[in-house]
């Protein structure tokens, strides 16, 4: 079954509101998230690194201030996109690493979430 | 950093042949390298990952091999079937890095 897991898995929003897209992992404790964008047809791009408890680190060329992420909890990362344009219509991915003594987990392991579509009209 | 290649981008084949993707990267230090499906709309979906202690790991129907020296990983599948249909991508990831890099991917396609 899933060990990470987002939420909504789909969502249509208006152009100028915001909207907010959860992570979670299921059976462990994440101390880092990790926050994807994946146009049709192409690889994955990371946007951000979530980190628990302090900001998120975020990619060359992604705005902080358009792509908020709150790590607040061990097992809750959230991408919300302020202000969204028809442009920021894109399948958005979380990832998670179990930490290294986590059983039945091992060390570098990361799993993904199903994926939002978030599309912006 | 590092960069991660991947080939071929598109691979057709008949249900019950094998497929073989291969990738090379850029980093010595990379030490993992996984292996993820991933079907139209969803997450991508480990199928099998290995470790540079190691040169070959299979898990039933899907074998990854990896030479250090070269640089190279390969993802083999055998006696194909449709539900193999997807895009692969391989990534590679070291001690020091924070995140996976990642293949461009390939659409496999299982013809029945």
């Amino acid at each position: 079954g899933a060990v990470v897991s987002q939420h909504p898995s789909w969502v249509i929003c208006k152009s100028g509101t915001s909207v907010k897209i959860e992570c979670r992992s299921l059976d462990f404790q994440a101390t880092t998230m990790f926050w994807y964008r994946q146009f049709p047809k192409q690889s994955l791009m990371l946007m951000a690194t979530s980190n628990e408890g302090s900001k998120a680190t975020y990619e060359q060329g992604v705005e902080k201030d358009k792509f908020l992420i709150n790590h607040a909890s061990l097992t809750l990362s959230t991408l919300t996109v302020t202000s969204a344009h028809p442009e920021d219509s894109s399948f958005y991915i979380c990832s998670a690493r179990p930490p290294g003594q986590s059983f039945p987990y091992s060390g570098n392991t990361i799993y993904f979430g199903e994926g939002s579509w978030l599309t912006v009209v | 950093g590092e960069n991660v290649e991947q080939h071929p981008s598109t691979l057709s084949v008949q249900e019950g042949d094998s497929a073989v993707i291969k990738c090379t990267y850029s980093d010595s230090a990379s030490n993992y390298f996984p292996w993820y499906k991933q079907e139209l709309g969803k997450g991508p979906q480990l199928i099998i990952d290995i470790r540079s202690n190691v040169g070959e790991k299979k898990d039933q129907r899907i074998a990854v091999t990896l030479n250090k020296t070269a640089k190279h990983f390969s993802l083999h599948i055998t006696e194909t079937q449709p539900e193999d249909s997807a895009v692969y991508f391989c990534a590679a990831h070291s001690g020091s890095a924070r995140q996976l890099t990642f293949g461009s991917g390939t659409q496999l396609t299982v013809l029945p």
